[in-house]
C-alpha cells in the first residue's frame, strides 16, 4: 500500500462546475495535509493546507479533512480551464507526495 | 524575486559525468528540502536541512548523491558518476521552522542523463 494514494484521473469537469478531487493516507499519525497544484513542466505550487479535522475554505477552493477515514480532500468550486492542471497531495512535514490527480476544466 | 531559486534550470551530461545543482531558498526560511521527481510521479523527498545542519536522508539517496548547506543559506546538490536512472526534476523547497512548515518549491534542475 503506497503512503499516499490518489486517482491519477484525468477528472474531467465542465467549466463552472465543482471539481472534487480525493486523496488518502496510511500513516494514522500524519498531522498536515497539504494540497499543491503543478501545471505540466512547472514546480509544485502551494495552494492548500489543513491541519484540523474539517473544512478550510480559501476562495473557490475547500479542502477537507477526516482523520478518523485518513481522508483529505480539495473542492474547487467554479471551475475555469486554468485551472486544469495535477494536483497533488502531500503529508507530513517532509512531504510524502502522492502521484497526482490530473484535472481537465473544458469550456 | 523573493522565491527559491534553483540553478541551473536544465542539465545534460553524459553518464558517468559529475553534476552539481545549487539552491538558494526564500531568505527567512531555515528549512531547506530537496527532492526529486521523476514523469508521472510526486515529488519524493531526498534529504532536508535546518541552517546549515542535514537532518535527515532518505534511503533514495544513494552514496552518489550529497547535499550541503555551509553556511545555512544556499544548499548544492551534487551527483557523482551520473546514471541514466539519475535523470529527473530536482525540486527544492524552503520552509520556516514551524510545526506544520508549508513549504514553499523553486523552479528546478531538470537532469538529462545520456
Amino acid at each position: 500500500q503506497k503512503e499516499v494514494e490518489q486517482n491519477s484521473g484525468p477528472l474531467s469537469v465542465p467549466e463552472g462546475a465543482i471539481a472534487s478531487l480525493n486523496c488518502t493516507y496510511s500513516d494514522r499519525g500524519s498531522q498536515s495535509f497539504f494540497w499543491y497544484r503543478q501545471y505540466s513542466g512547472k514546480s509544485p505550487e502551494l495552494i492548500m493546507f489543513i491541519y484540523s479535522n474539517g473544512d478550510k475554505e480559501d476562495g473557490r477552493f475547500t479542502a477537507q479533512l477526516n482523520k478518523a477515514s485518513q481522508y483529505v480532500s480539495l473542492l474547487i468550486r467554479d471551475s475555469q480551464p486554468s485551472d486544469s492542471a495535477t494536483y497533488l497531495c502531500a503529508v507530513n512535514s517532509k512531504l510524502i507526495f502522492g502521484a497526482g490527480t490530473r484535472l481537465a476544466v473544458h469550456p | 524575486d523573493t522565491g527559491v531559486s534553483q540553478d541551473p534550470r536544465h542539465k545534460i551530461t553524459k553518464r558517468g559525468q559529475n553534476v552539481t545543482f545549487r539552491c538558494d531558498p526564500i531568505s527567512e526560511h531555515n528549512r531547506l528540502y530537496w527532492y526529486r521527481q521523476t514523469l508521472g510521479q510526486g515529488p519524493e523527498f531526498l534529504t532536508y536541512f535546518q541552517n546549515e545542519a542535514q537532518l535527515e536522508k532518505s534511503r533514495l539517496l544513494s552514496d552518489r548523491f550529497s547535499a550541503e548547506r555551509p553556511k545555512g543559506s544556499f544548499s548544492t546538490l551534487e551527483i557523482q558518476r551520473t546514471e541514466q536512472g539519475d535523470s529527473a526534476m530536482y525540486l527544492c523547497a524552503s520552509s520556516l521552522d514551524q510545526p506544520y512548515n508549508e513549504q514553499f518549491f523553486g523552479p528546478g534542475t531538470r537532469l538529462t542523463v545520456l
